[in-house]
């Protein structure tokens, strides 16, 4: 079965710093689809961004960024110029082909310190 | 923007009642999920469908059922309630491309007496 890992409960970072959140997985497949989700407290949860295996470039997505290295299977967020709105629990999911089946981690969640 | 509305914000029910919670999306997507979400453990796949009145199980179906009669709708149901379902649940829906992201409801806080 494939597994996500998430191996930071918790971070803080400081209002425009930026933070990496980690997360690792487990897969004997070639073809498949990583994507990290936030949820705010209390309301739904969003798609921040999604990276393909087959790309090689990261993804990126205005502050957010990833750093993807399928060798390592490890997918990693990086959001730049932090703002208290980022405070979220993130999520990071894994899909295999053709994609209707998605495994979570358990989630970090983001405080940002004004 | 797709729309997946489900039909409780907040539900309290008692052990033992036949619980449904409804599902609606908006997109024509083919595949619809529903997860229970626990504080330290995720998102844990339930059920999904990938088309009308087609199911597969998830990776935590013991104790649920589901139901898709319409392409836009789908269902849980907690046969007989219990107290350890008390939870958070979540529906998403999905179109057929292999990369589109899930889009979720709001999430139903179910709690179980």
């Amino acid at each position: 079965a494939q597994t996500v890992t998430q191996s930071q409960p918790e971070m803080s970072v400081q209002e425009a710093e930026t933070v990496t959140l980690s997360c690792t997985y487990d897969t004997s497949e070639s073809d498949y689809y990583l994507f990290w989700y936030k949820q705010p407290p209390s309301r739904q949860m969003i798609l921040v961004i999604r990276q393909e295996a087959y790309k090689q470039q990261n993804a990126t997505e205005n502050r957010f960024s990833v750093n993807f290295q399928k060798a390592a299977k490890s997918f990693s967020l990086k959001i730049s110029d932090s703002q208290l709105g980022d405070a979220a629990m993130y999520f990071c999911a894994y899909s295999k082909w053709p994609g209707n089946q998605f495994y979570f981690g358990t989630g970090t969640s983001l405080t940002v310190i004004p | 923007d797709v729309k997946v509305t489900q039909s409780s914000r907040y539900l309290v029910k008692r052990t033992g009642e036949k619980v449904f919670l409804e599902c609606v999306q908006d997109m024509d997507h083919e595949n619809m999920f529903w997860y229970r979400q626990d504080p330290g453990l995720g998102l844990r796949l339930i059920y999904f469908s990938y088309d009308v009145k087609m199911k597969e199980k998830g990776d935590i179906p013991e104790g649920y059922s589901v139901s898709r009669e319409k392409k836009e709708r789908f269902s849980l149901i907690l046969e007989s309630a219990s107290t350890n379902q008390t939870s958070m649940y979540l529906c998403a829906s999905k179109g057929r491309e292999g990369n589109q992201p899930q889009h979720f409801g709001d999430g139903t806080r179910l709690s179980i007496l």
